[in-house]
């Protein structure tokens, strides 16, 4: 069964260094999300990706994120400057056509900022 | 921001025990999406419903979509240690567009004691 797959599961970064997230979402999917969960807290949005563009994102999507998909296959979430409260879980998930509702996310990559 | 309201928070059951939960929105949705969590792992969909009324399963799991739209809820019966785990309810919002990010709710913890 096709899945979505998250490299690395975790992150250790220190403070102010960039972390990129990778993605590979289910093949032949159109529609690209990146979500994050703070720890015990629920999956909130981050930002929305289609046809090589950001669609919607959220508040927390501020500059010092951004996306990128580099060719075929990945999807990236680049954290240019980490901050503490940066530390969470990040989930990507994938949908596959404009009609299609279900979204399949990825196990998650877990980002510690110290 | 739009809410997604879980109860209960958290729930204990005894093994072979059925459990409900429920998800209630002030707006309303086109699509309700239940998923479980398990520690450390990304949400794993469960059952998608696509309008309202509509009834599904899978296994030993139902779920409604609420005929009024602005709620539904979960049921799983005769449950077993492996149904450990939080579940989230989660939609897309009619104001998410063709993006169709989801708003997740707080969750519903659920321990099941042998």
């Amino acid at each position: 069964e096709p899945e979505v797959t998250q490299t690395p599961s975790h992150q250790v970064t220190q403070m102010g260094q960039e972390v990129i997230l990778r993605c590979v979402p289910i093949s032949n999917h159109l529609y690209f999300y990146w979500y994050r969960q703070i720890l015990g807290q629920k999956v909130e949005f981050l930002v929305s990706f289609y046809n090589n563009e950001i669609s919607e994102k959220s508040e927390i999507f501020d500059d010092q994120f951004s996306v990128e998909r580099p060719d075929g296959s990945n999807f990236t979430l680049k954290i240019r400057s980490t901050k503490l409260e940066d530390s969470a879980m990040y989930f990507c998930a994938s949908r596959g056509t404009f009609t299609s509702r279900e979204q399949y996310f990825g196990p998650g990559t877990r980002l510690t900022v110290t | 921001g739009q809410q997604l309201n879980q109860s209960p928070q958290s729930m204990f059951i005894q093994e072979g025990e059925d459990v409900s939960m429920n998800c209630t929105s002030s707006s309303i949705f086109n699509t309700w999406l239940w998923y479980k969590q398990d520690p450390g792992e990304g949400p794993v969909l469960l059952i998608a419903l696509y309008k309202a009324g509509e009834l599904t399963s899978n296994g030993r799991l139902t779920a409604q979509f609420g005929i009024t739209r602005k709620d539904s809820f979960l049921n799983i019966s005769a449950s077993i240690p492996s149904d450990v785990g939080i579940y989230f309810c989660a939609g897309p919002l009619p104001i998410s567009g063709s993006a169709r990010q989801l708003t997740f709710g707080s969750g519903t913890q659920l321990t099941v004691l042998p």
